[in-house]
C-alpha cells in the first residue's frame, strides 16, 4: 500500500532550528511536496523536490532522497508565526497526492 | 473572486439529508479536486477532475458525487448525509494535472452530519 510517515507533534525554542523528517512508500514517484497549515486555515505550498538533494528557499529548505524514500523540511530562525502543521504529500505514478497526517509544529519563547 | 471560494463555511446537517458544497476558482487552472480532512489523518482525495468535462474517482469516493460543468465551477454533492462524512472539506485546484503544480486551497467548508 501506499504510505507517509512523519512525526505526529515537535517541539522547538524560538530562533532555533528544526528539521521535520517525513519517509514515503508509494506506487512510483512523481515529486514530494510541503505544506504549511495554520489551525483552522488551507494549507498553503512550501517546496517541491522531484531530483535528490536540497532546495534552499529563505528560512526554509527541503531535501529528498529518493534511493531512501525519504525528504526533511528544515526550518532556521523560528519564528512564532511558524508554529503551525506541516504537510508531507508524494506525488504517485498517478500523479496523484499521497497525504501525511501532518506535523503539529509548537514554537516556545 | 481572487483565489478559490468555498460556500458555505460551515454548516450542520441531519442526516439523510441531501447537501451541495460548491466550489469556485477565477486562475483558470485546469484540474481541482476535493478533499477530507479529519483529525490524526492525511488528506483523502474524494474526487478529481484534470479538465472541463470530466471527473475521477479518489481515495475515499462512495456517498459523494461531482460535476465539472465549466473550468470555474466543482460541486461536491452528498446524496443523503451520513455521521461519518463529518469532516472539514477542503476544495484545491492546479495549473494542470501533475507533476511540478502546486495545489492551491479553499478555505474550507467545516460539515457536522448529526
Amino acid at each position: 500500500g501506499q504510505n507517509i510517515d512523519q512525526p505526529t507533534e515537535m517541539t522547538a525554542t524560538e530562533g532555533a532550528i528544526v528539521q521535520i523528517n517525513c519517509t514515503y512508500q508509494t506506487s512510483g514517484f512523481n515529486g514530494l511536496f510541503w505544506y504549511q497549515q495554520h489551525a483552522g486555515e488551507a494549507p498553503t505550498f512550501l517546496s517541491y523536490n522531484v531530483l535528490d538533494g536540497l532546495e534552499e528557499k529563505g528560512r526554509f529548505s527541503s531535501f529528498l532522497s529518493r534511493s531512501k524514500g525519504y525528504s526533511y523540511l528544515l526550518l532556521k530562525e523560528l519564528q512564532m508565526k511558524d508554529s503551525a502543521s506541516y504537510l508531507c504529500a508524494a506525488l504517485d505514478s498517478n500523479y496523484q497526492l499521497i497525504w501525511g497526517a501532518g506535523t503539529k509544529l509548537i514554537i516556545k519563547p | 473572486i481572487a483565489g478559490i471560494t468555498q460556500a458555505p463555511t460551515s454548516q450542520i446537517l441531519a442526516a439523510g439529508r441531501r447537501m451541495t458544497l460548491r466550489c469556485t476558482q477565477d486562475m483558470r487552472h485546469n484540474a481541482m479536486y476535493w478533499y477530507r480532512q479529519d483529525l490524526g489523518l492525511g488528506l483523502r482525495l474524494i474526487h478529481y477532475s484534470n479538465t472541463a468535462g470530466t471527473t475521477g474517482k479518489g481515495e475515499v469516493p462512495d456517498g459523494y458525487s461531482v460535476s465539472r460543468a465549466n473550468t470555474d465551477d466543482f460541486p461536491l454533492t452528498l446524496a443523503s448525509a451520513v455521521p461519518s462524512q463529518t469532516s472539514v472539506y477542503f476544495c484545491a485546484s492546479s495549473r494542470l494535472a501533475g507533476e511540478r503544480n502546486e495545489q492551491f486551497f479553499g478555505p474550507g467548508t467545516r460539515l457536522t452530519v448529526l
